[in-house]
């Protein structure tokens, strides 16, 4: 199947400083693409939907200015973890859509805030 | 999107069929029901979907009731491998156009030797 890379895997950042996950489809273009958040213990969240060459469309209760999505290229999607602190520590994952509709999600990003 | 329910937990003894159902009473006509699980610490996995008529691939079954209010995920074999989340989702249409997957619960599987 279609593959999505997710970089860093793992993360530690210190409370303040700004964190960049790129998600990235290696085997077809995505024209959407997804993030998802997931704490311990409980499902996934939609948190936004990125679209190339758009803005993203981010769900209710997510703040745009502190989770910045770019989604610069039909294969590229990044979010910016902006100002981060401990409760941001969380599983961040991104899902791109391929033509027919099809999601594929990468590996995930473990971000702990410190 | 329709919202669906899955049990909390069930448990599948290796080598026997798992068998995981979801109800979607309120799925509309334009909903597809798919399937992903989560193995602990990884991305969720594509496992299978369907509309109406019942499908089947090389990781599993989809069984989907006539009047689409309810279906059910087979793992014909199960193996230690298959312990994960399941996650039953209704999305509308299925193609680059349709809805966002939005995750419920799912069910936690464990398989046991």
């Amino acid at each position: 199947g279609a593959v999505v890379s997710q970089h860093p895997s793992r993360v530690i950042c210190k409370s303040g400083t700004s964190v960049k996950i790129e998600c990235r489809s290696l085997d077809f273009q995505a024209t959407t693409m997804f993030w998802y958040r997931q704490f311990p213990k409980q499902s996934l969240m939609l948190m936004a939907t990125s679209n190339e060459g758009s803005k993203a469309t981010y769900e209710q209760g997510v703040e745009k200015d502190k989770f910045l999505i770019n989604h610069a290229s039909l294969t590229l999607s990044t979010l910016t973890v902006t100002s981060a602190h401990p409760e941001d520590s969380s599983f961040y994952i991104c899902s791109a859509r391929d033509n027919a509709g099809q999601a594929f999600f990468g590996q995930g990003t473990r971000l702990t805030v410190v | 999107d329709a919202k669906t329910t899955q049990p909390t937990s069930m448990d599948c003894a290796e080598g026997r069929a798992a068998n995981l159902p979801c109800n979607h009473s309120t799925i509309s006509g334009n909903e597809y029901v798919y399937w992903y699980r989560q193995i602990h610490s990884q991305g969720p996995q594509y496992i299978i979907h369907g509309l109406k008529n019942n499908e089947t691939n090389e990781m599993a079954s989809l069984i989907i009731t006539e009047d689409r209010k309810s279906s059910t995920l087979i793992l014909p074999h199960a193996t230690l491998r298959d312990t994960a989340v399941y996650y039953c989702i209704v999305r509308v249409g299925s193609g680059n156009q349709g809805g966002k997957l939005i995750f419920g619960q799912g069910t936690e599987l464990s398989v046991k030797p």
